[in-house]
């Protein structure tokens, strides 16, 4: 049971470029979320999807757009990379959405590097 | 407006003592709460969670953790520290009312046992 996976693991970029950062889970869950960790500001919210074919804005949406493309995946994209978008991204998702206190389950990250 | 803090950015014991790392809330209505642990170079792993009832919770590698309204804090323990519990520590809330689906992170504590 691999729960969830994000490809790929280490990424570097020269400003401009875009690329697309993926996560699938195969915990039939219906929720997923995107985040960033930044040191010393924790994780931040970049975009979630409840469920299967809706996504909404999280605390720091700008410069990012997501695809739930199935119950399993949920990418990320970056269409213009800056250096401010330089961190570790974490996919997570949860069987069921946050107001019903499930807890989520992370992904090992992916750290993006923008020169 | 909702708000996690974990006052001590690092916490030093010795093995074999006890730990104690703090979080502190700020919501309205009754809090979901959480603990998440990070080991270097890997995503967050859930630890254990407060939702309702017994106001002590117990979670996975012997931590638990204990709810107090009054003081508005949930902090997590563990009787007896070992090396393999280094690690950064993690408070998240969310509360039950309205349609705020958003978990609020605290910025994580760095937990180093010695040996």
């Amino acid at each position: 049971n691999a729960g969830v996976t994000q490809t790929p693991k280490f990424q570097v970029l020269k400003t401009g470029q875009s690329m697309t950062l993926q996560c699938a889970q195969d915990m039939n869950h219906n929720s997923m979320y995107w985040y960033r960790q930044d040191p010393g500001m924790g994780l931040r919210l970049i975009y979630y999807s409840a469920s299967e074919g809706t996504t909404d804005k999280g605390e720091v949406p700008n410069g990012y757009n997501v695809s739930r493309l199935n119950k399993r995946e949920f990418s990320l994209r970056l269409e213009s990379a800056a250096p401010s978008q330089t961190s570790v991204y974490f996919c997570a998702s949860s069987t069921r959405p946050d107001r019903e206190g499930q807890p989520q389950h992370f992904g090992d990250g992916t750290r993006l590097s923008i020169l | 407006a909702q708000s996690v803090a974990q006052p001590e950015d690092q916490v030093n014991v010795a093995e074999g003592n006890p730990l104690t790392v703090k979080c502190t809330y700020s919501v309205s209505g009754n809090p979901y709460l959480f603990w998440y642990v990070q080991y270097p170079n890997r995503g967050l792993q859930f630890l254990l969670k407060y939702i309702t009832g017994d106001n002590l919770v117990k979670g996975s590698y012997g931590f638990e953790a204990e709810f107090n309204k009054s003081q508005t804090s949930f902090h997590l323990k563990k009787p007896s520290a070992l090396v393999s519990d280094s690690a950064l520590y993690f408070c998240a809330v969310r509360s039950n009312a309205g349609n705020n689906r958003k978990l609020i992170w605290g910025l994580g504590t760095s937990l180093a046992v010695n040996p």
